[in-house]
């Protein structure tokens, strides 16, 4: 069984387009983050939801919009794509705030091509 | 704020070797904990190792071990024997107990294992 699943692994989309990624998570964990690695291979968290709460909103663009109908699910929906937001994406859990010790557990990332 | 640094862009290593990859970091919280990921080629992030800022010894998981000096505020990892399939992106994070509590990421090292 899949810890943490994204759909899709792969997605090529025309400038302007909305799309949307889906992540599940089916480890029982209460926090789930978006993270952004961009051609230089950085990581960048983007946003983190606590039981359904958002908890962290990094600087990102506004059309960039997170939504977490319930703890297991954090999916990520993006407007009028342009080509710097080509990148590979990560869904990430963990157990819960407040342990320092609970490593995140990441999806297989969806690579992002916008043409 | 955190920062994590890695200076090592790329690292090239005789199979069999050990070989050190660096990691310091910044921040006014007494309270974090450290780790490192793999990256393989095929793009998934591998939880390698943890070690929390109040752990009296060094983390050890099998062929890697963490050289945690606290007061220089560097976390470096040790690869012991390392095979052509430690060949890999490495990243280390931060995460500190106050606030958000995220993970934050250093730039990676791309490790090549020479045969």
């Amino acid at each position: 069984d899949t810890a943490v699943s994204q759909t899709p692994k792969y997605l090529v989309t025309q400038m302007g387009n909305d799309k949307s990624i889906k992540c599940e998570q089916n480890l029982g964990h209460d926090t789930m983050y978006w993270y952004k690695q961009d051609s230089k291979k950085f990581l960048k968290i983007m946003f983190s939801y606590n039981n359904k709460e958002l908890i962290i909103n990094e600087t990102v663009p506004n059309r960039f919009s997170p939504k977490s109908p319930d703890k297991a699910h954090l999916n990520l929906h993006i407007n009028s794509l342009e080509l710097g937001d080509s990148a590979v994406y990560f869904c990430a859990s963990t157990p819960q705030t407040g342990r320092m010790n609970t490593e995140a557990f990441f999806g297989q990332g969806t690579r992002l091509t916008v043409v | 704020a955190q920062k994590i640094t890695q200076t090592q862009p790329g690292m090239f290593v005789q199979e069999k070797e050990a070989v050190t990859l660096d990691c310091t970091y910044d921040t006014s919280d007494p309270s974090y904990g450290l780790f490192w990921y793999k990256q393989p080629s095929s793009g998934e992030m591998i939880f390698l190792i943890y070690q929390g800022s109040y752990d009296q010894q060094n983390a050890t998981e099998g062929r890697y071990s963490l050289n945690f000096q606290k007061a220089r505020k560097s976390a470096n990892l040790v690869i012991s024997a390392s095979q052509l399939g430690d060949s890999a992106m490495y990243f280390c994070a931060m995460r500190e107990i106050q606030g958000a509590q995220k993970l934050v990421f250093g730039q990676g090292t791309r490790l090549t294992i020479n045969p």
